[in-house]
């Protein structure tokens, strides 16, 4: 099993829809959760971090469950510069290290 | 956030050579982290650089094949050696801010490196 799956996609959406992605991970002991978007052909950077209470960025909410090892990502009103590579990250068996998941893309459509 | 620079952007590399890997931070970072994103794959760490002590590398990364140096709390390289297609990769830098930032990692702009 891999430390962080995520289910890679693609999500092709219209422009205002609302468009969820979720990640689950195995170490019931990581107590750092992160988001990021990749670009196409551009670095990681970081969308948000995700609380144990859950938290929001404008558009951007992120949920996490940790009985179930579990984190979500909801968008709404979709814009077509969302279009991306949401990546689920972790960290593992230290603070600094971190565990990428292998990416969720999205598509979305005029 | 950091503002972290990447030289080489990108390079074509002949099989059998090197190529090393420059990382600028704008601000000493206590702990530099190196990644490798190969085509179509996520972020896989390859070593943590340590000032003033040998870097800790990831299962399956090993010093003669990632030879790395951390000389001051600002700049890193990381070497590639005897290249194969097989490591044609984005390479990241990347920094933690500590707990002031929770944990976050910076990435710079990458390196991607094609060997022919």
């Amino acid at each position: 099993r891999k430390e962080v799956e995520q289910d890679p996609g693609p999500f092709n959406v219209p422009e205002g829809a609302t468009v969820a992605f979720n990640c689950t991970y195995s170490n019931s002991a990581s107590q750092s959760f992160f988001w990021y978007r990749q670009d196409c052909r551009k670095e990681p950077k970081l969308l948000m971090s995700v609380y144990s209470s859950g938290n929001e960025d404008g558009r951007f909410t992120a949920q996490l469950n940790r009985a179930s090892q579990y984190i979500s990502l909801l968008i709404r009103d979709s814009k077509l510069s969302d279009s991306a590579t949401y990546l689920c990250v972790v960290n593992g068996e230290s603070s600094y290290k971190l565990i990428f998941g292998s990416g969720t893309r999205l598509l979305v459509r005029p | 956030s950091a503002v972290i620079s990447q030289k080489p952007s990108r390079d074509i590399c002949q099989r059998g050579t090197s190529l090393t890997i420059q990382c600028q931070v704008d601000s000493q970072v206590t702990m530099m982290f190196w990644y490798r994103q190969q085509p179509g794959q996520s972020l896989t760490l390859i070593a943590t650089a340590n000032q003033g002590s040998e870097a800790t590398y990831e299962s399956g990364f090993v010093i003669d094949k990632f030879p790395i140096s951390r000389p001051n709390l600002t700049f890193s390289t990381l070497t590639v050696s005897n290249l194969s297609p097989e490591d044609s990769s984005i390479y990241l830098c990347s920094v933690n801010y500590g707990p002031v930032s929770g944990n976050t990692i910076y990435f710079g702009e990458g390196s991607w490196l094609t060997v022919v």
